[in-house]
């Protein structure tokens, strides 16, 4: 049973329009989110988070959104670049820290079209 | 070192076989965790260590799995007997601190078992 999902499996996108990507979760105790990217024969890299207690989290052209009635995160890229192309993995945090790992989603695969 | 630390990057091997991947985490870092990824799947978390205390294999698929964490540093992740659908990409991470949720990748390990 997934506690993190992230239904789409790959997004296309034009250069310089935005990208979003998102993930849903069940558990409701999930106390903080975070986006990781992956480039190929590479391991996953911190890309930006967000405590449960915000809605928004913005770095630079990356903005994570937060809906905790709808148990719903979206990460958005503006403009999108082709060095964005990648995987992206959505995480979530047991509350407290006490669990001693992250649930990743499956990951949605972006290509950045030039 | 610079980076979490992995190796072998490529291992092939036969069923039934042992195998024995090894990780250096960030120096420093007190808290080691080991993913894997399968095909088309997401992270699966294995198996954490923080400090001294008792890991957490919960994630640990079966009992040909385990790790072990020597001096509070390098990891040796062994799969015994190893099985066709062990085949996967297993990565290494570590964090300063538990309740620090920015994990460092290592590139991983990519496990083939004939």
């Amino acid at each position: 049973d997934q506690q993190v999902k992230q239904n789409s499996p790959s997004l296309s996108v034009q250069e310089g329009r935005i990208s979003i990507l998102n993930c849903d979760y069940t558990n409701s105790m999930f106390d903080y989110f975070l986006w990781y990217k992956k480039y190929p024969a590479e391991g996953p890299t911190f890309l930006i988070s967000i405590s449960s207690i915000k809605d928004k989290n913005e770095d630079g052209r990356f903005t994570v959104f937060l809906n905790k009635s709808a148990k719903h995160l979206s990460l958005h890229i503006v403009p999108s670049q082709p060095g964005d192309s990648a995987v992206y993995f959505c995480a979530a945090r047991g509350y407290g820290g006490s669990q001693g790992n992250l649930i990743f989603g499956k990951g949605t695969k972006l290509s950045v079209k030039p | 070192g610079a980076g979490v630390s992995q190796s072998p990057s490529n291992k092939v091997t036969e069923k039934g076989k042992d195998v024995e991947l090894r990780c250096d985490p960030i120096s420093g870092h007190t808290a080691l965790y080991w993913y894997r990824q399968s095909l088309g799947q997401g992270l699966e978390f294995l198996i954490y260590f923080q400090g001294n205390s008792a890991p957490d294999k919960s994630g640990l698929p079966s009992d040909r799995f385990s790790a072990e964490r020597t001096g509070g540093s390098v990891s040796t992740l062994t799969i015994q007997r190893t099985q066709q659908e062990d085949s996967a990409v297993y990565l290494c991470a570590s964090s300063l601190r538990t309740t620090n949720e920015k994990l460092f990748f290592g590139s991983g390990t990519q496990l083939s078992v004939l």
